[in-house]
């Protein structure tokens, strides 16, 4: 079956860091990208979708200059969390889609900022 | 807009009950439905979906779910529980299948011996 893999699966770094967090689509061409974040014992909240080669489609309430996303590629999304703070500790996990097929999920990026 | 409304945080069950987990969705286009689990510290694995077609939809590790049009449901059902399957359980709705998807609450599904 279709593999996304998400890399690094976890940082612990000090505030002020910028982080970058890969997402792969391994066997497939992905056209469109999400990035979801989870917070402890809650559901997934869309941060932002995006189409390889044109800018990200941003939810409402996310900061764009804050998590910078890039889709060069059609097997590569990357999330940036730029000077990270504590409030910015989260789950994040990056899902791939491919036409109508349903989108494959990474296994995560646990992000813990000190 | 879109929304998922999943019944009941925490789900406990004895292994070998049935296992029914409740989602009720809201869409002004057809839905598309799904079910995802989640295990600790992963990413979500899709166990089912519902696009067109038949109501019932049958998914891995034996899950299977309806769609009731009706009800504006699409509840997750195993007739028999088994300890591996205790996980994060969460239902969602797209507007098309690569569309981007609208998550419930998820449940967290306890089986005991």
């Amino acid at each position: 079956g279709a593999v996304v893999s998400q890399h690094p699966s976890r940082v612990i770094c000090k505030s002020g860091t910028s982080v970058k967090i890969e997402c792969r689509s391994l066997d497939f061409q992905a056209t469109t990208m999400f990035w979801y974040r989870q917070f402890p014992k809650q559901s997934l909240m869309l941060m932002a979708t995006s189409n390889e080669g044109s800018k990200a489609t941003y939810e409402q309430g996310v900061e764009k200059d804050k998590f910078l996303i890039n889709h060069a590629s059609l097997t590569l999304s990357t999330l940036t969390v730029t000077s990270a703070h504590p409030e910015d500790s989260s789950f994040y996990i990056c899902s791939a889609g491919q036409g109508p097929q349903p989108q494959h999920f990474g296994d995560g990026t646990r992000l813990s900022i000190l | 807009a879109q929304s998922v409304t999943q019944l009941g945080s925490h789900v406990s069950v004895s292994e070998g009950a049935l296992v029914l987990l409740r989602c009720n969705y809201s869409s002004s286009v057809p839905p598309y439905l799904f079910w995802y689990v989640q295990y600790p510290n992963q990413g979500l694995q899709l166990l089912l979906k519902y696009t067109t077609g038949a109501t019932l939809v049958k998914g891995i590790n034996g899950f299977e779910a309806e769609f009731k049009k009706s009800e504006t449901s699409f509840h997750l059902t195993k007739p028999s529980a088994h300890m591996s399957d205790a996980a994060e359980y969460f239902c969602a709705v797209s507007d098309g299948t690569a569309s981007k998807l609208t998550f419930g609450t998820g449940t967290r599904l306890q089986v005991t011996l």
